[in-house]
């Protein structure tokens, strides 16, 4: 059975800080998906990584993607209170099974 | 806006009740998703649709009875529930085999009393 863990569970910091949330299988994927929720409300689609070594950004949010395709990253640089959220990860692997991992929540306070 | 919605948004149900979520999604998508999701807990998988064909049911109890009449709308029935299963369930739509991307409504809130 694929292990996914997320870390931190929780975050808390200061709006301007910068901050790095983990996401680790003990599998390697096919692809994997970032997502983030705000309470009451249904995850959000941030970004699909898919190739070994990948880097994407969206403005202040840089996710990168382990060689071996079994680790994700997600940084934020300068957070902003609106970055507060659920930080969730999920993988696919070859068959098409997914996996959501626990989610790491990040408090931003002004 | 993320194509996918769902109603009610909140729902106080007794243990005796019968009720139905709905969800519908406006993406063209051809996949269809319940997740459970509970305070402190990862999502948990409940039923999967594709093409209108239920094709996983993760072990969900028979309390809740899923129905996908269209590949736009999905419908949990729910009978004689137990407090255990207050939570926030979530529907999701994607293109099976396309990155698996999926897109998720706002979620009901459910409470059993």
């Amino acid at each position: 059975t694929q292990l996914l863990e997320q870390s931190p569970q929780f975050l808390s910091i200061q709006e301007g800080e910068n901050l790095t949330v983990y996401c680790n299988s003990s599998s390697v994927f096919s692809s994997l998906q970032w997502y983030r929720q705000e309470p009451g409300e249904g995850p959000v689609l941030l970004v699909t990584v898919v190739t070994g070594g990948e880097v994407k950004k969206l403005k202040r949010l840089t996710f990168q993607f382990g060689d071996a395709r079994k680790d994700s990253s997600l940084h934020i640089t300068a957070a902003q209170p609106g970055d507060t959220g659920l930080y969730l990860c999920v993988t696919t692997d070859s068959w098409g099974k997914f996996q959501f991992g626990a989610g790491t929540q990040v408090v931003v306070t002004p | 806006e993320t194509g996918v919605t769902q109603t009610p948004r909140h729902l106080v149900m007794g243990m005796t009740n019968k009720k139905s979520l709905k969800c519908e999604q406006h993406l063209g998508h051809n996949a269809m998703y319940w997740y459970k999701q509970s305070a402190k807990k990862p999502l948990e998988l409940m039923f999967v649709y594709s093409l209108e064909e239920r094709v996983e049911n993760n072990s969900v109890p028979s309390r809740f009875s899923p129905e996908c009449p269209n590949s736009s709308h999905l419908f949990l029935h729910l009978h004689t529930l137990q407090p255990e299963d207050s939570a926030l369930y979530l529907c999701a739509s994607s293109q099976r085999g396309a990155g698996y991307e999926q897109y998720f409504g706002p979620g009901t809130r459910l409470t059993v009393t």
